[in-house]
């Protein structure tokens, strides 16, 4: 069965501590990202990855880290330097190009982030 | 990054057809016009992409003028279960990050 996994759905970070964040795909897409969401916002842009071993920033990219050593995983960790973690975090990846049309992303289910 | 504009919110009955427009103003030769649908607490899930003129599928269809500054969702025959933030992404796939803007999207409620 096909698709994009993140875990866990829910996760609590306490003050001063780094989280991780789970992403696989078994999709064989190309490229990978990661998106907040606060309460009735839209989706911004954390950070993306085109190709294993290379990441860019997005628009909101301070107090997170990421790394992509597989090209089905690509996790997120919140460190303690992001201040307002509490989020709807969402993994999503895409072909790149399959052929039909472009950079269609496909998403995971989200992890709800709070703080203790 | 190409800008896009919806409108906020948008209500509906049951049966009925919504059109919700985006515009984007500077859009740019190789971009391509894509639709999200997303319920709450879950990820966004593709509705639609096209280049100009019209694209139908099985779920909506999307016009697109000639001048191509903005593109309208056509969703035949709404039922609740359409109630969901639609939005509209403007960029090509070979930039990655200009298609990366979701924007604040359009609140569909629609109603019995």
């Amino acid at each position: 069965d096909g698709g994009i996994t993140q875990s866990p759905k829910y996760l609590f970070r306490k003050e001063g501590q780094n989280v991780t964040l789970s992403c696989e795909q078994n999709l064989n897409h190309d490229a990978m990202y990661w998106y907040r969401q606060d309460p009735g916002q839209g989706l911004r842009l954390i950070y993306y990855s085109q190709i294993v071993n290379d990441f860019q920033k997005g628009d909101i990219a301070e107090g997170y880290s990421v790394s992509r050593e597989k090209k089905e995983s690509f996790p997120l960790t919140v460190t303690s330097a992001q201040k307002n973690p509490t989020a709807f975090y969402l993994c999503a990846s895409s072909p790149y190009h399959d052929g039909t049309a472009k950079n269609i992303q496909y998403f995971g289910a989200g992890t709800r982030l709070s703080v203790l | 990054l190409a800008k896009t504009t919806q409108p906020i919110s948008m209500d509906s009955y049951e049966g009925q057809e919504v059109n919700i427009t985006c515009s984007h103003n500077n859009i740019a030769t190789n971009d391509y016009i894509t639709w999200y649908q997303q319920f709450p607490s879950q990820g966004p899930r593709f509705i639609i992409q096209g280049y100009k003129t019209k694209v139908t599928n099985e779920v909506a269809s999307l016009f697109i003028p000639a001048d191509r500054k903005s593109s309208t969702l056509s969703l035949p025959r709404v039922s609740l279960s359409d109630t969901a933030v639609y939005y509209c992404l403007v960029g090509d796939g070979d930039t990655g990050r200009r298609a990366l803007t979701f924007g604040s999207g359009t609140r569909l409620q629609v109603q019995p």
